[in-house]
């Protein structure tokens, strides 16, 4: 079975700070996995996604990711927040054996303070 | 170009009325997929098509819930009986050809759905 965890309903960081999302999925084989943004009243966009081709992601918006087998995880990172980064994002993993499924984690809000 | 659309953008119904939710996707794209989000919650996954045929289904929540999708363009997601638990945001996403594990969903703006 696959899942997503996203270990943080929420994150709040000062502008100009490090940020760290975290995700950890489950899956029986190497998963296609993706990071999207969904800002208020806008639709999601993706941010960047591993297909096995190397295990660090880079993205748009300065945001990267970097797939670790051995700890299963997922995690986004930007080494400086901006103001406008404050949004929710979700990791996602696909599944193409046995039927296609879109797994969603659970979502986590960045919040951005001045 | 355009994106993906979806009618109505917002659609108010009374407990046991059915409804359509209509998806547009990006012209040329064989795959569409239809979500549902509640409100403080994740996506959850409904239904997936390639060209006109869904794969797998497994996804719908009750048998009130069924989709459809012609000509390998528009779809309906059709919701009988409507029930308060489907109130929520529809979302419609479609992907080019090619392996859809590694292929980026280009998302509609969703239709919200409150069912009184």
């Amino acid at each position: 079975a696959q899942s997503v965890t996203q270990l943080d309903s929420h994150v709040s960081v000062s502008e100009g700070t490090p940020v760290l999302l975290r995700c950890n999925y489950s899956s029986s084989y190497s998963p296609s996995l993706f990071w999207y943004v969904q800002h208020p009243n806008k639709g999601l966009q993706l941010l960047l996604k591993y297909t096995s081709a190397a295990t660090l992601v880079k993205g748009i918006n300065g945001f990267e990711a970097e797939f670790k087998k051995s700890e299963t995880s997922f995690h986004l990172t930007k080494p400086s927040a901006h103001m406008s980064d404050a949004a929710e994002y979700f990791c996602v993993v696909t599944k193409n054996t046995g039927g296609f499924k879109t797994i969603f984690g659970a979502g986590t809000r960045l919040f951005v303070k001045a | 170009g355009a994106g993906v659309s979806q009618s109505p953008s917002n659609k108010v119904t009374e407990k046991g009325k059915d409804v359509e939710l209509r998806c547009d996707p990006i012209s040329g794209h064989t795959a569409l997929y239809w979500y549902r989000q509640s409100l403080g919650q994740g996506l959850e996954f409904l239904i997936y098509f390639q060209g006109n045929s869904a794969p797998d289904k497994s996804g719908l929540p009750s048998d009130r819930f069924s989709a459809e999708r012609t000509g390998g363009s528009v779809s309906t997601l059709t919701i009988q009986r409507t029930q308060q638990e489907d109130s929520a945001v529809y979302l419609c996403a479609s992907s080019p050809p090619g392996l859809n594990n590694y292929n980026e969903q280009f998302f509609g703006p969703g239709t919200r759905l409150t069912v009184l």
